[in-house]
């Protein structure tokens, strides 16, 4: 059971390059959020997913893009990479908005 | 949205002491939820709490949620070097939202 699956784990990227962060999970999990990581800050949520078709925004959303076409997918797509945005992304689902989340083992981006 | 407070944000303990993290709103809670992250890795979930005044055991971890549901503590005793890592609580309202965390040193 592979759980949550990220990728890719490391890039480097030059200001206004585009990218997609891709997660995806296989416990049929409808809730699947993003998350970046910098020191001191914890864990910000960028936006969210409660099922196939709906998305949300969290508290940083801004520069970040996503979608929900299937159950098991939930890409990020960051359009103009910014200095800003360097940081660890953490993909993570849950059975149901508020239940455990599972996370991936995170994707280490920096933008130069 | 909802926040969470997390104090302290670091704390170094000897091997054998025991360590304490708390959690705080100025807003009732739905729930709490506990996280780890070892260095370098991921976090993972720990433990949920839901019910006023609850007390939940895992081995050496402790976790209560104070009775007004404004509060959380975790207590670990007699810290093990296995026992570092980052510290986190979440609580689900509307976004789920992370406190800033606590990070463990044990030092042998």
């Amino acid at each position: 059971n592979a759980g949550v699956t990220q990728t890719p784990k490391f890039q480097v990227l030059k200001t206004g390059q585009s990218m997609t962060l891709q997660c995806a999970q296989d416990m049929n999990h409808e809730y699947m959020s993003w998350y970046r990581q910098d020191p001191g800050m914890g864990l910000r949520l960028i936006h969210y997913s409660v099922g196939a078709g709906i998305t949300d925004q969290g508290e940083v959303p801004n520069g970040y893009n996503v979608s929900r076409s299937t159950t098991e997918d939930f890409p990020l797509r960051l359009l103009s990479a910014a200095p800003s945005q360097t940081s660890v992304y953490f993909c993570a689902s849950s059975a149901y908005r508020g239940g455990e989340l599972f996370f991936g083992e995170g994707s280490r981006l920096t933008v130069l | 949205g909802q926040q969470v407070m997390q104090i302290p944000q670091y704390q170094h303990v000897q091997e054998g002491e025991d360590f304490t993290t708390y959690c705080n709103s100025s807003t009732t809670l739905s729930n709490i939820q506990w996280y780890k992250q070892r260095p370098g890795g991921h976090p993972v979930f720990l433990i949920q709490l839901v019910k006023s005044g609850e007390v939940k055991k895992q081995k050496r971890l402790t976790f209560q949620f104070g009775e007004a549901k404004k509060n959380s503590s975790l207590h670990i005793t007699a810290t093990q070097t296995t026992d570092v890592g980052t510290y986190f609580c979440s609580t689900s309202y509307g976004k789920l939202t992370f406190g800033q965390g606590t990070i463990l040193t044990v030092h042998p």
